[in-house]
């Protein structure tokens, strides 16, 4: 099993350019979530979906997008990138509601 | 909304001494996690504490949730250079989401 994996690892981007990172997961797990994190703010939730075809708004969620529409598979997008959403980007799924989360590899964005 | 405060931010130690990192929420939780991350890489799940008062031990780590289930401890006996990481404490207290604290970054001199 891959696990969590992510794509892609690294991107520099333009202020106003638009990019998707993808999250897959081979584990069915119901639950997955996006996380940005930055130095000293620990990890900040983004979107989170509680199943295919659902998705709903964490603590950040404004100038991000996201959909899920297969199960293994969580998209987040950026519209038009901020050079405040310079960040590395976490994707986590878990099985159950509370259970343990499982993190991807991590993106590492920077917009310019 | 929920906050979780941990300290310290950061604390340096040498081989062999001990350490422990605090975490306070604002809310009861319904369970708290902690995770581990080492340097460049991602966090990784380390135990989940669900029950008042709960006490677990892995190896040189003990992990505690506070009576009134707002609180918890993490500490490592005798520490070795492979602690060296940010340790981050995570809580329920809604539906689905984890609240994270803003982590202890420990570095361990030999």
């Amino acid at each position: 099993n891959a696990g969590v994996t992510q794509t892609p690892k690294f991107r520099v981007l333009k202020t106003g350019q638009s990019m998707t990172l993808l999250c897959a997961q081979d584990m069915n797990h119901e639950y997955m979530y996006w996380y940005r994190q930055d130095p000293g703010m620990g990890l900040r939730l983004i979107h989170y979906s509680v199943g295919e075809g659902t998705t709903a708004k964490g603590e950040v969620p404004d100038g991000y997008n996201v959909s899920r529409l297969k199960k293994q598979n969580f998209l987040l997008g950026l519209e038009s990138a901020a050079p405040s959403q310079t960040s590395v980007y976490f994707c986590a799924s878990t099985q159950r509601n509370r259970g343990e989360q499982y993190f991807g590899p991590g993106t590492r964005l920077t917009v310019t | 909304g929920q906050q979780v405060m941990q300290i310290p931010q950061y604390q340096h130690v040498q081989e062999g001494e001990d350490f422990t990192t605090y975490c306070n929420s604002s809310t009861t939780l319904s369970n708290i996690q902690w995770y581990k991350q080492r340097p460049g890489g991602h966090p990784v799940f380390l135990i989940q504490l669900v029950k008042s008062g709960e006490v677990k031990k892995q190896k040189r780590l003990t992990f505690q949730f506070g009576e009134a289930k707002k609180n918890s401890s993490l500490h490592i006996t005798a520490t070795q250079t492979t602690d060296v990481g940010t340790y981050f404490c995570a809580g329920y207290s809604g539906y689905s989401t984890l609240t994270f604290g803003k982590g202890t970054m420990l570095l361990v001199s030999p």
